[in-house]
């Protein structure tokens, strides 16, 4: 079946130590998107990426950084710089690229806990 | 800015109680609104899009309409299996992204 892949589903981390979240994709879209959910809240854009080796930040980029080698994976990783990283991450995609009405498909997300 | 906000926050019903979810918003070059359903610890599924003022989508007891500055999901004699969060967004064309509101957690109970 096609799909988004994110793993973890729970990760523990220190506080002070860099983390990075896998997002693979088999659907072969171009677009791939990294969202913060905290709770009762709705989603907040982070990064997003419409092709290979490139990428834009989005409304909370800060703390966070990317990279998207490869058309099928999108990882994030959470630096220490982020002040409050312990959310739930969800990462997405889209047939045609982010100029495009397409709807967003989504992995299962990563529930991230920092102490 | 883009702006998308949901009311209620949460809403609980009866089973067969029919009511709508409520989706207000303010974007330049809108270009879709979507509804998606989320479950608890899943992420987002994907309903419907609306792409224009008057436009009408249906599935099962759900029912998406649009204006020009709302959006409403109808549901019609909800099941407790309808329980979920509802989620709405608005696709900025300019922008090149989504704008997502908070969510309707909406609870049908038997």
């Amino acid at each position: 079946d096609g799909g988004i892949t994110q793993s973890p589903k729970y990760l523990f981390r220190k506080e002070g130590q860099n983390v990075t979240l896998s997002c693979e994709q088999n659907l072969n879209h171009d677009a791939m998107y990294w969202y913060r959910q905290d709770p009762g809240q709705g989603l907040r854009l982070i990064y997003y990426s419409q092709i290979v080796n490139d990428f834009q930040k989005g409304d909370i980029a800060e703390g966070y950084s990317v990279s998207r080698e490869k058309k099928e994976s999108f990882p994030l990783t959470v630096t220490s710089a982020q002040k409050n990283p312990t959310a739930f991450y969800l990462c997405a995609s889209s047939p045609t690229g982010s100029r495009y009405n397409s709807p967003l498909h989504f992995g299962n997300g990563t529930r991230l806990t920092v102490t | 800015e883009d702006q998308v906000t949901q009311s209620p926050e949460a809403l609980r019903l009866q089973e067969g109680e029919s009511s709508s979810l409520n989706c207000s918003y303010t974007v330049s070059g809108l270009r879709g609104l979507f509804w998606y359903r989320q479950d608890p610890g899943k992420g987002p599924e994907f309903l419907f899009t609306l792409y224009s003022a008057g436009e009408e989508k249906e599935k099962e007891r759900l029912k998406a309409t649009l204006t020009k500055k709302e959006s409403f999901l109808h549901i019609t004699a909800p099941k407790p299996e309808d329980s979920a969060t509802y989620l709405c967004a608005v696709h900025n064309t300019n922008a090149g992204k989504s704008t997502f509101g908070d969510g309707t957690t909406l609870t049908v109970k038997p």
